[in-house]
């Protein structure tokens, strides 16, 4: 099985703030990777898919990078509205999915 | 607009089954695959499982095997999803969330219906 792990689980930062999450999977998966934003008490949505591309009507200060094993999610300039979990999700062996355990994102 | 609807929250005892409903909207239900995704409280996203609404082809995580069925019904363009055997560790709020429309990935979420299981 494929294990993801992200850090880190948690962070606090300033609005405007620059914010980078990692996640890592376990053994390579291309670019198979998504980034979902969860706000507390809501569904997840999806950012970024195939690790990099910004799903339509997502502004363009979230981003996503990487390929193989390892991956970042950024936040160029952090918002109010941007506190959330966010989760990365790999399909390298699909049909199967596996989610990394989440990063909550907080405002200092 | 394209809407996932949840059936409303359970409790049940261990050993019990829970059934729960996805009903689709505004979109073509059979063209789609459903999954279904769980979070236990204050814990991350586990992915269960999806279902062709197609042709009811099903794929199961490892780990749930042998306690879920997946199902459709097309006439009413519903998904369920049904968990045998509960366990205090089944709690979670389960969503449903459709295959994205052009990438891998999920575009719509059901609110989500939290199954509580206790004695």
């Amino acid at each position: 099985d494929i294990q993801m792990t992200q850090s880190p689980s948690s962070l606090s930062a300033s609005v405007g703030d620059r914010v980078t999450i990692t996640c890592q999977a376990s053994q390579d998966i291309s670019y198979y990777i998504n980034w979902y934003q969860q706000k507390p008490g809501k569904s997840p949505k999806l950012l970024i898919y195939d690790a990099s591309n910004l799903e339509t009507g997502v502004p363009s200060r979230f981003s996503g990078n990487g390929s193989g094993t390892d991956f970042t999610f950024t936040i160029s300039s952090l918002q109010p509205e941007d506190i959330a979990t966010y989760y990365c999700q790999q399909f390298d062996n699909l049909p199967l999915f596996t989610f990394g355990p989440g990063t909550k994102v907080d405002i200092k | 607009q394209v809407q996932l609807v949840q059936s409303g929250a359970e409790v049940k005892k261990p050993g019990a089954s829970v059934k729960v409903s996805c009903k689709a909207s505004g979109y073509s239900f059979t063209t789609y695959y459903i999954n279904w995704v769980r979070q236990a409280p204050g814990q991350g996203l586990e992915w269960m499982g999806r279902i062709s609404a197609d042709n009811g082809n099903t794929n199961y995580a490892q780990n749930l095997q042998g306690r879920v069925t997946m199902t459709t019904d097309t006439s009413s363009s519903t998904a369920y999803m049904e968990l045998r055997s509960l366990r205090s560790d089944d709690t979670a709020v389960y969503y449903c969330a459709r295959d994205h429309e052009f990438v891998v990935g999920f575009d719509y979420w059901g609110q989500g219906t939290l199954v509580t299981v206790s004695s």
